[in-house]
């Protein structure tokens, strides 16, 4: 069975940092494009960042840029997201997704980042 | 990049057939195919049920279809059933190597 698994998120102070790990089964890790998306509270999605199989080549949304990083480890069949001088508007659930046509497929359970003091 | 606009909700029937809207730009839907559907149940993961426009996944059933014109796609689920009431989200490749989503559309099956 395909199955994403992420962790590692928490409550977080706004301006620390948080590292995002999505474990991955089923399937042939290093040869898809990996995403984050997140969710706020009762919002709809938004597109995070995405990572090339070989973990080469990344890009970010826009609004993101400087303060979080995609990675991974395909020896480890794990994708990362290292975020820092994270905000109030962060707070979301962070979802991975694997690279499938022109969309995401499938989807793991989700992982809630809270930023509050 | 802004997010695409969808509306809010729509309804229909059991046995009726509903269609989302999914309106972007020249940038974005009217430039690549890159258009994709998701539906989202309360506090659930989004699922993939079109990608590439008119795709369907394995285990998608062929009530849920997608189009596009110009800068609008379109997500039709005929033949409504209790268990397709959820959030759709649609998304698209739209360019300098970024993807947009809507702003989703809540279906109730009335």
């Amino acid at each position: 069975e395909v199955q994403l698994v992420e962790s590692g998120g928490g409550l977080v102070q706004p301006g620390g940092s948080l590292r995002l790990s999505c474990a991955a089964s089923g399937f042939t890790f290093s040869t898809y494009w990996m995403h984050w998306v997140r969710q706020a509270p009762g919002k709809g999605l938004v597109w995070v960042s995405r990572i090339s199989n070989d973990g080469s080549t990344t890009f970010y949304a826009d609004s993101l840029k400087g303060r979080f990083t995609i990675s991974r480890d395909n020896a480890k069949n794990t994708l990362y997201l290292q975020m820092n001088s994270l905000r109030a508007d962060d707070t979301a659930v962070y979802y991975c997704g694997r690279h499938w046509g022109s969309g995401f497929d499938p989807w793991g359970q989700g992982t809630l980042v809270t930023v509050s003091s | 990049q802004s997010a695409l606009t969808q509306p809010p909700s729509a309804s229909g029937s059991p046995g009726q057939s509903v269609t989302i809207s999914c309106t972007g730009t020249s940038s974005d839907i009217g430039t690549y195919n890159s258009v994709s559907w998701y539906q989202q149940h309360p506090g659930k993961a989004p699922k993939l049920m079109i990608y590439e426009v008119t795709k369907r996944p394995s285990g998608v059933p062929d009530r849920f279809s997608g189009s596009k014109s110009g800068n609008t796609a379109s997500l039709t689920v005929s033949g409504l059933q209790a268990e397709d009431e959820a959030d759709y989200y649609c998304s698209a490749y739209a360019g300098s190597k970024n993807f947009v989503f809507g702003t989703g559309t809540t279906v109730a099956v009335l």
